[in-house]
């Protein structure tokens, strides 16, 4: 059964960068299933950030193009997120997850989340 | 178009049919994921595509689409139902993700 877990800094100060990144086990980043992040504000709705194909083809939300970074790295089993120029508005609970193959469905398995705040 | 409408909240008697809707222009075109998701957990997926529920998921969640309208039926809904409602479906592109902004079910 695959799992995956986040990990980063729990705080980022304004005007700086996101780093986070998930590990999964119980199976493998190569196959044919996609991964996204996604994030929820405290008290708020979900959205989904991007995702990444183990080819390392992405897409991210057009509402965050030009601060997002999705990679993809095969040999630790992992994928990561890169968000820039955070604002306050960036704070939330960032979910990695598993989708379907051939992105039929997003989020099938999904990480704990791990909030992250933006302030100084 | 890349909005998707939910009523923010709705509620059931326990054991009674309840069905939640998600509006779209995208949904003419691509199939609604539906997510239950519970205070401080992540979210699950319960139902997805032409009515496809992963493992595990009972019998009683249901999904249909009409139009530019998805929706979620609960059949005989239950004390543990209760939460958070997302349906999400790929844009008109078919590149990206969206959400619905959630529905608050409770079962009374």
């Amino acid at each position: 059964q695959v799992q995956l877990q986040e990990s980063g800094p729990g705080l980022v100060k304004p005007s700086g960068t996101l780093s986070l990144t998930c590990a999964v086990t119980g199976a493998s980043v190569s196959t044919t299933h996609w991964w996204s992040w996604l994030r929820q504000p405290p008290g708020k709705g979900l959205e989904w950030i991007g995702d990444i194909f183990h080819s390392g083809t992405t897409y991210s939300t057009p509402s965050l193009m030009g601060r997002v970074t999705i990679s993809v790295d095969k040999s630790k089993n992992q994928f990561s997120l890169t968000l820039t120029s955070v604002t306050a508005a960036d704070t939330a609970v960032y979910y990695c997850a598993r989708d379907l193959p051939r992105r039929e469905a997003a989020g099938e398995s999904w990480g704990r989340g791990i909030l992250v705040t933006v302030a100084s | 178009s890349s909005e998707l409408t939910q009523d923010p909240a709705v509620s059931v008697a326990l054991g009674q049919t309840v069905r939640i809707t998600c509006q779209g222009h995208s949904l003419n075109f691509n199939f609604a994921g539906w997510y239950q998701q519970k205070p401080g957990e992540a979210p699950i997926l319960v139902v997805y595509g032409q009515n496809i529920r992963p493992s595990g998921i009972p019998d009683r969640f249901s999904a249909s689409r009409s139009g530019n309208t998805a929706s979620l039926t609960i059949t005989g809904a239950q004390a543990d139902d209760e939460g958070d409602y997302y349906c999400n479906s790929r844009d008109t592109t078919g590149d990206f993700w969206v959400f619905g902004g959630g529905t608050k079910l409770t079962v009374l």
